[in-house]
């Protein structure tokens, strides 16, 4: 399973577009990229998966670059209810993805 | 549709009991997880089933942890003795498909003093 690096955290505003960075170098072709969102006393929740180009839901926005070596989550308009911890990770969805490998996440403040 | 459940929120228990933590899972999913965190670290992976099966159990740290999933239903994840090292978090998640986004639990905290 390819290795991610994101920023530790992160500031912003309400209403302001939040845009969190994932690094994964070493991603595989078969690799797809996945998004989960923390709350504080919850488990994950999933908010968004891509394999290539952008993908768009009613929670955010996933753009890829062609060479697939990073992504960027796209939270719009954020509010304070945003503020978690956000996960990025990539994995093979055709063999076997059956384990999720978590890294240290991005801490999100949304500040009024 | 009902969320995946995990009971207890909390648990305290002291250094060499008995803990049963218990998940069930969004009905007619047949994957279902354990992931934990333990304090100061990232969640981790512990044993995937599908149905009763088990079919990945590589990251349960140690023989004190017992896992079931009797009749493909709910699971209990035992641990026996309970050392301070296995305070933490524990979550479930269960998937219909083996390869999309998972639903996690709120998670069970336990603390062993």
């Amino acid at each position: 399973l390819a290795k991610t690096t994101q920023p530790i955290s992160m500031d912003s505003y309400e209403g302001q577009e939040v845009n969190i960075t994932c690094s994964h170098n070493n991603i595989a072709t078969n690799d797809y990229i996945t998004w989960y969102q923390q709350f504080p006393s919850q488990g994950p929740r999933f908010i968004i998966q891509g394999y290539k180009t952008k993908v768009t839901n009613e929670v955010a926005s996933l753009f890829i670059p062609a060479d697939r070596k990073s992504s960027t989550l796209s939270l719009p308009r954020v509010s304070l209810s945003d503020t978690a911890v956000y996960y990025c990770l990539v994995g093979d969805m055709g063999g076997g993805y059956n384990k999720l490998i978590f890294g240290a996440g991005t801490r999100l403040a949304v500040h009024p | 549709e009902a969320g995946v459940t995990q009971f207890p929120s909390h648990s305290v228990i002291e250094k060499g009991q008995t803990v049963t933590l218990r998940c069930d899972p969004i009905s007619g999913h047949d994957n279902l997880y354990w992931y934990r965190r333990v304090m100061g670290k990232e969640i981790k992976f512990l044993l995937h089933f599908v149905k009763e099966s088990k079919q990945d159990e590589s990251g349960m740290p140690n023989n004190r942890f017992l896992a079931e999933r009797t009749g493909g239903t709910y699971s209990t994840l035992k641990v026996q003795p309970a050392e301070l090292e296995d305070s933490g978090v524990y979550f479930c998640a269960s998937s219909q498909e083996l390869n999309y986004g998972y639903t996690f639990g709120s998670g069970t905290r336990l603390t062993v003093v």
